[in-house]
Protein backbone atom coordinates (compact mmCIF):
# COMPACT_ATOMS: atom_id res chain seq x y z
CA UNK A 1 0.00 0.00 0.00
CA UNK A 2 0.85 3.78 -0.14
CA UNK A 3 3.07 4.75 2.36
CA UNK A 4 5.74 7.39 3.82
CA UNK A 5 9.35 7.07 5.18
CA UNK A 6 10.87 10.23 7.10
CA UNK A 7 14.39 10.12 8.37
CA UNK A 8 14.07 10.17 12.21
CA UNK A 9 15.03 12.73 14.28
CA UNK A 10 15.20 14.38 16.83
CA UNK A 11 17.19 16.99 14.98
CA UNK A 12 18.64 19.38 16.41
CA UNK A 13 20.59 22.25 15.24
CA UNK A 14 21.99 25.90 15.88
CA UNK A 15 20.09 29.08 14.76
CA UNK A 16 20.82 29.83 11.43
CA UNK A 17 22.30 26.60 10.35
CA UNK A 18 20.92 24.94 7.46
CA UNK A 19 17.84 22.31 7.34
CA UNK A 20 17.29 18.93 5.25
CA UNK A 21 14.26 16.42 6.59
CA UNK A 22 14.22 13.40 4.29
CA UNK A 23 10.98 12.31 3.29
CA UNK A 24 10.19 9.45 0.77
CA UNK A 25 7.12 7.80 -0.70
CA UNK A 26 5.83 4.74 -1.96
CA UNK A 27 2.47 5.25 -3.73
CA UNK A 28 0.55 4.11 -7.08
CA UNK A 29 -0.57 6.97 -9.56
CA UNK A 30 0.07 10.51 -8.89
CA UNK A 31 -0.43 11.34 -5.25
CA UNK A 32 -0.26 14.82 -3.84
CA UNK A 33 2.61 15.36 -1.81
CA UNK A 34 2.70 17.92 1.44
CA UNK A 35 4.47 19.02 4.89
CA UNK A 36 2.47 19.74 7.83
CA UNK A 37 3.88 21.30 10.93
CA UNK A 38 2.87 20.49 14.27
CA UNK A 39 3.79 23.06 17.26
CA UNK A 40 3.52 21.76 21.05
CA UNK A 41 0.59 21.24 22.14
CA UNK A 42 -1.16 22.12 18.92
CA UNK A 43 -2.85 20.25 16.33
CA UNK A 44 -1.33 20.15 12.35
CA UNK A 45 -1.32 23.02 10.02
CA UNK A 46 -0.07 22.79 6.51
CA UNK A 47 3.31 24.09 5.52
CA UNK A 48 3.94 23.49 1.99
CA UNK A 49 2.64 21.03 -0.89
CA UNK A 50 3.10 20.27 -4.75
CA UNK A 51 0.59 18.76 -6.39
CA UNK A 52 2.96 16.83 -9.86
CA UNK A 53 6.42 16.21 -10.71
CA UNK A 54 8.92 18.96 -10.30
CA UNK A 55 6.51 21.09 -8.54
CA UNK A 56 8.51 23.09 -5.94
CA UNK A 57 6.32 23.80 -2.67
CA UNK A 58 7.52 26.51 -0.43
CA UNK A 59 6.48 28.60 2.69
CA UNK A 60 8.19 30.47 5.18
CA UNK A 61 11.55 29.92 3.76
CA UNK A 62 11.25 26.28 3.68
CA UNK A 63 11.06 24.55 0.23
CA UNK A 64 10.33 20.85 -0.75
CA UNK A 65 10.71 19.41 -4.51
CA UNK A 66 8.40 16.89 -5.90
CA UNK A 67 10.59 14.06 -7.75
CA UNK A 68 9.16 11.65 -9.18
CA UNK A 69 12.45 9.68 -10.39
CA UNK A 70 13.64 9.36 -6.50
CA UNK A 71 9.66 9.25 -5.62
CA UNK A 72 11.45 12.10 -2.93
CA UNK A 73 10.21 15.37 -0.98
CA UNK A 74 12.86 16.59 1.06
CA UNK A 75 12.31 19.70 3.21
CA UNK A 76 15.07 22.16 3.30
CA UNK A 77 15.67 25.58 5.05
CA UNK A 78 18.60 27.27 4.86
CA UNK A 79 18.59 29.41 7.60
CA UNK A 80 16.71 28.24 10.89
CA UNK A 81 15.19 30.07 13.53
CA UNK A 82 14.12 28.80 17.47
CA UNK A 83 10.88 29.11 16.56
CA UNK A 84 10.85 26.51 13.84
CA UNK A 85 11.12 24.20 16.64
CA UNK A 86 8.41 22.00 15.66
CA UNK A 87 7.67 18.24 14.59
CA UNK A 88 7.39 17.99 11.20
CA UNK A 89 5.22 15.69 8.83
CA UNK A 90 5.63 14.50 5.70
CA UNK A 91 2.30 13.26 3.45
CA UNK A 92 0.81 12.05 0.33
CA UNK A 93 -2.74 12.10 -0.67
CA UNK A 94 -3.49 9.28 -3.15
CA UNK A 95 -5.32 10.11 -6.49
CA UNK A 96 -8.64 10.30 -6.19
CA UNK A 97 -9.44 10.09 -2.62
CA UNK A 98 -9.14 12.56 0.31
CA UNK A 99 -7.12 11.00 3.00
CA UNK A 100 -3.86 11.87 3.93
CA UNK A 101 -1.08 9.32 4.73
CA UNK A 102 1.40 10.69 6.92
CA UNK A 103 5.19 9.82 8.00
CA UNK A 104 6.49 9.17 11.28
CA UNK A 105 7.19 12.65 12.19
CA UNK A 106 10.89 14.36 12.54
CA UNK A 107 11.46 16.43 15.40
CA UNK A 108 13.70 19.83 15.01
CA UNK A 109 14.93 21.57 18.23
CA UNK A 110 16.98 24.63 17.55
CA UNK A 111 19.11 26.26 20.12
CA UNK A 112 19.51 29.87 20.11
CA UNK B 1 -13.32 31.89 12.05
CA UNK B 2 -13.23 29.35 15.23
CA UNK B 3 -11.62 26.84 13.44
CA UNK B 4 -12.16 23.01 14.03
CA UNK B 5 -13.46 22.77 17.77
CA UNK B 6 -13.25 19.32 19.71
CA UNK B 7 -14.08 18.56 23.43
CA UNK B 8 -12.72 17.62 25.86
CA UNK B 9 -8.78 18.31 25.51
CA UNK B 10 -8.51 16.35 27.97
CA UNK B 11 -10.21 13.23 29.08
CA UNK B 12 -9.17 10.90 31.73
CA UNK B 13 -11.34 7.62 32.29
CA UNK B 14 -11.50 3.48 33.58
CA UNK B 15 -10.72 0.89 31.17
CA UNK B 16 -14.04 -0.15 30.01
CA UNK B 17 -15.75 2.80 30.05
CA UNK B 18 -17.56 4.72 27.64
CA UNK B 19 -15.55 7.90 26.38
CA UNK B 20 -17.19 10.24 23.35
CA UNK B 21 -15.05 12.78 22.04
CA UNK B 22 -16.60 15.29 19.73
CA UNK B 23 -16.38 17.85 16.79
CA UNK B 24 -17.50 20.70 15.36
CA UNK B 25 -15.85 21.21 11.81
CA UNK B 26 -15.20 24.82 10.04
CA UNK B 27 -18.21 26.33 8.86
CA UNK B 28 -18.65 25.27 5.22
CA UNK B 29 -16.03 22.63 5.15
CA UNK B 30 -17.58 19.18 3.55
CA UNK B 31 -15.31 17.45 4.47
CA UNK B 32 -14.65 16.16 8.26
CA UNK B 33 -11.32 13.76 9.63
CA UNK B 34 -10.75 11.77 12.16
CA UNK B 35 -6.73 11.05 13.68
CA UNK B 36 -5.41 9.36 16.12
CA UNK B 37 -1.31 9.98 16.73
CA UNK B 38 0.56 8.07 19.02
CA UNK B 39 4.00 7.18 19.75
CA UNK B 40 4.25 3.52 18.52
CA UNK B 41 1.48 4.20 15.28
CA UNK B 42 2.30 7.74 14.61
CA UNK B 43 -1.06 9.87 13.03
CA UNK B 44 -3.16 7.14 11.58
CA UNK B 45 -6.27 7.77 9.48
CA UNK B 46 -9.18 6.58 11.50
CA UNK B 47 -12.09 7.48 9.32
CA UNK B 48 -13.44 10.27 6.75
CA UNK B 49 -17.01 11.52 5.61
CA UNK B 50 -18.32 13.82 2.78
CA UNK B 51 -21.32 15.87 3.50
CA UNK B 52 -22.18 13.94 6.63
CA UNK B 53 -21.91 10.32 4.90
CA UNK B 54 -18.57 8.17 5.80
CA UNK B 55 -16.56 7.45 2.97
CA UNK B 56 -13.37 5.52 3.65
CA UNK B 57 -13.88 3.46 7.85
CA UNK B 58 -11.16 1.14 6.95
CA UNK B 59 -8.76 2.57 9.86
CA UNK B 60 -11.18 2.33 12.69
CA UNK B 61 -8.96 -0.30 14.70
CA UNK B 62 -12.33 -2.57 16.07
CA UNK B 63 -16.04 -2.90 16.42
CA UNK B 64 -15.23 -0.71 19.58
CA UNK B 65 -15.25 2.41 17.76
CA UNK B 66 -17.09 4.42 16.13
CA UNK B 67 -17.95 7.67 14.30
CA UNK B 68 -21.09 9.24 13.58
CA UNK B 69 -21.63 12.81 11.62
CA UNK B 70 -25.51 13.51 12.45
CA UNK B 71 -25.34 16.96 10.53
CA UNK B 72 -22.62 19.35 8.97
CA UNK B 73 -21.57 20.98 12.49
CA UNK B 74 -20.93 18.60 14.46
CA UNK B 75 -19.33 14.96 14.74
CA UNK B 76 -18.73 12.17 17.38
CA UNK B 77 -15.85 9.36 17.70
CA UNK B 78 -17.60 6.73 20.64
CA UNK B 79 -14.80 4.14 22.00
CA UNK B 80 -16.93 1.52 24.10
CA UNK B 81 -15.90 0.16 26.15
CA UNK B 82 -12.27 1.30 26.00
CA UNK B 83 -8.67 0.10 27.06
CA UNK B 84 -5.38 1.16 28.15
CA UNK B 85 -3.94 0.94 24.29
CA UNK B 86 -6.54 3.26 23.35
CA UNK B 87 -4.77 6.22 25.06
CA UNK B 88 -3.42 8.46 22.61
CA UNK B 89 -4.33 12.14 21.11
CA UNK B 90 -7.36 12.42 19.38
CA UNK B 91 -7.18 15.04 16.19
CA UNK B 92 -10.19 16.41 14.53
CA UNK B 93 -9.55 17.78 10.94
CA UNK B 94 -12.07 19.23 8.42
CA UNK B 95 -11.50 20.83 4.57
CA UNK B 96 -13.33 22.55 2.32
CA UNK B 97 -15.60 20.94 -0.69
CA UNK B 98 -13.46 18.74 -3.86
CA UNK B 99 -10.65 16.52 -3.22
CA UNK B 100 -7.89 18.64 -4.25
CA UNK B 101 -9.23 20.91 -1.58
CA UNK B 102 -8.81 18.15 1.47
CA UNK B 103 -4.76 19.17 0.86
CA UNK B 104 -5.43 21.57 3.32
CA UNK B 105 -6.74 20.12 6.69
CA UNK B 106 -7.61 22.43 8.86
CA UNK B 107 -6.78 20.27 12.22
CA UNK B 108 -8.33 21.20 16.03
CA UNK B 109 -5.93 21.09 18.64
CA UNK B 110 -7.01 17.66 19.54
CA UNK B 111 -8.10 15.90 22.80
CA UNK B 112 -5.61 14.06 24.54
CA UNK B 113 -7.26 10.42 25.85
CA UNK B 114 -5.70 8.70 28.69
CA UNK B 115 -7.68 5.50 29.50
CA UNK B 116 -5.79 3.79 33.13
Amino acid sequence: GDSVTQMEGPVTLSEEACLTINCTYTATGYPSLFWYVQYPGEGLQLLLKATKADDKGSNKGFEATYRKETTSFHLEKGSVQVSDSAVYFCALRPSNTGKLIFGQGTTLQVKP
Amino acid sequence: DAGVIQSPRHEVTEMGQEVTLRCKPISGHDYLFWYRQTMMRGLELLIYFNNNVPIDDSGMPEDRFSAKMPNASFSTLKIQPSEPRDSAVYFCASSRVGLAATDTQYFGPGTRLTVL
